[in-house]
């Protein structure tokens, strides 16, 4: 069965850290971006960073730039996120979702087709 | 790119058909998935590259737009649509969302 698990996730102060685990099972990792995506309780989706398949190529969002770092080792079938400096604005559920990236011979889509079930973090004193 | 959804929320019953609109601050091409989430639920991939439907969801969904103004049409809503849809632009980073349509039971 293809699946992700998400694990770390918890209670924090805010300055704090933590690094959240997204665990792949039935598939092989090496062959897929991958995408962190977080939704504060309530509201709606805000996509966070991703990876391209070899670790080589990263992006994020403005909000999270020189405090969070994605990761990834194909070879342990897991990608991480590891947040440093977390602000009571970063308290969300966070999902890790993989991309499946169509191709249609002119342009790649990003295809987030399996997503794992979220690990909430709250930041609070 | 800001993504704007309309309406924010609806309330339909079961066989109407629901149109929901996502519109781009600027062109995005046909970069454009759509997605479900049920309370509690990991989103859902319906749409991608505009109108491609994903694999396993069910034919009553669709998808269309260029540039900057997309729709998701249900033809006929069925119980288990009530949800919440977001789209998502693919083109520039950082990716972004639009800010969710709840559809509702009337």
């Amino acid at each position: 069965e293809v699946q992700l698990v998400e694990s770390g996730g918890g209670l924090v102060q805010p300055g704090g850290s933590l690094r959240l685990s997204c665990a792949a099972s039935g598939f092989t990792l090496g062959s897929h971006w991958m995408t962190w995506v977080r939704q504060v309780p309530g509201k709606g989706l805000e996509w966070v960073a991703n990876i391209r398949k070899d670790g080589t190529t990263i992006y994020y969002v403005d909000s999270v730039k020189g405090r969070f770092t994605i990761s990834r080792d194909n070879a342990r079938n897991s990608v991480y996120l590891q947040m440093n400096s977390l602000r009571a604005e970063d308290t969300a559920v966070y999902y890790c979702a993989r991309d499946a990236n169509y191709y249609d011979g002119s342009f790649y889509y990003d295809v987030f087709d399996v997503w794992g079930q979220g690990t909430m973090v709250t930041v609070s004193s | 790119i800001q993504m704007t959804q309309s309406p924010s929320s609806l309330s339909a019953s079961v066989g109407d058909r629901v149109t929901i609109t996502c519109r781009a601050s600027q062109g995005i091409r046909n970069d454009l998935s759509w997605y479900q989430q049920k309370p509690g639920k990991a989103p859902k991939l319906l749409i991608y590259a505009t109108s491609i439907l994903q694999g396993g969801v069910p034919s009553r969904f669709s998808g269309s737009g260029s540039g900057t103004d997309f729709t998701l049409t249900v033809s006929s809503l069925q119980p288990e649509d009530f949800a919440t849809y977001y789209c998502l632009q693919d083109y520039l980073y950082p990716r972004t969302f639009g800010q969710g349509t709840r559809v509702e039971i009337k």
